[in-house]
């Protein structure tokens, strides 16, 4: 079992570009939230899915920005027209369930030129 | 409006000796804390939390004091060694025992050990 997996680990993008952003929890995880780390900020949370579920989005940008966690296949943050501002590093973690610990991934690092 | 806040950006200490992290929180509907060490290029990994109803959780080197009248916790790592240099996120959640992972993170502090 090789973690909470995220790619790509880095990303590059113009303005005006989508950005698509892919974590694949641990085996058994079905509880996936996205955090976001703006640069000398600590991690902001975003969203948190279960299986084919948006339970809470409240830190999500009302605009450009969705999630989904399908049936099958890994969780996407997609984020439409980027600007300069999306620019940081998007961690995805996962969890089994009540009491299990939160698991990190190693994140993916967004550039927006 | 900041919930979390870690006022020391960096912290040096000397290898073997005690170093000590701390946290202040402002809304009183926390109720679970956890400490996160991160380095760089990787994801933040869990190191120790405490729930409110607790004073204080200790586990090997790492033990976590929470003050809740003065709603300050602080992570006290005892002895220090080199590979204990990280960032440390304080975060908090207003949970119930860890059910609910919509954690607020402060800022981080940089953590050397010097040999």
């Amino acid at each position: 079992n090789a973690g909470v997996m995220q790619n790509p680990r880095h990303l590059v993008r113009r303005r005006g570009q989508e950005a698509r952003l892919r974590c694949s929890p641990m085996k058994g995880h079905s509880h996936v939230y996205w955090y976001r780390q703006l640069p000398e900020e600590g991690l902001k949370f975003m969203v948190y899915l279960q299986k084919e579920n948006i339970i809470d989005e409240s830190g999500m940008p009302k605009e450009r920005f969705s999630a989904e966690f399908p049936k099958e296949g890994p969780s996407i943050l997609r984020i439409q027209q980027v600007v300069r501002g999306d620019s940081a590093a998007y961690f995805c973690a996962s969890y089994r369930g009540p009491s299990e610990k939160l698991l990190f991934g190693s994140g993916t690092q967004l550039s927006v030129l | 409006d900041q919930q979390v806040k870690q006022n020391s950006p960096s912290l040096s200490v000397q290898e073997g000796r005690i170093s000590i992290l701390n946290c202040d929180y402002t809304n009183s509907m926390f109720d679970y804390f956890l400490w996160y060490k991160k380095y760089p290029a990787e994801g933040p990994t869990f190191l120790i939390s405490i729930s409110s109803i607790k004073d204080k959780n200790e586990d090997g080197r790492f033990t976590v004091f929470l003050n809740k009248s003065a709603k300050h916790l602080s992570l006290h790592i005892v002895p220090s060694q080199p590979g204990d240099s990280a960032v440390y996120f304080c975060a908090a959640s207003a949970s119930s025992g860890g059910s609910n992972y919509k954690l607020t993170f402060g800022k981080g502090t940089l953590l050397t050990v010097n040999p």
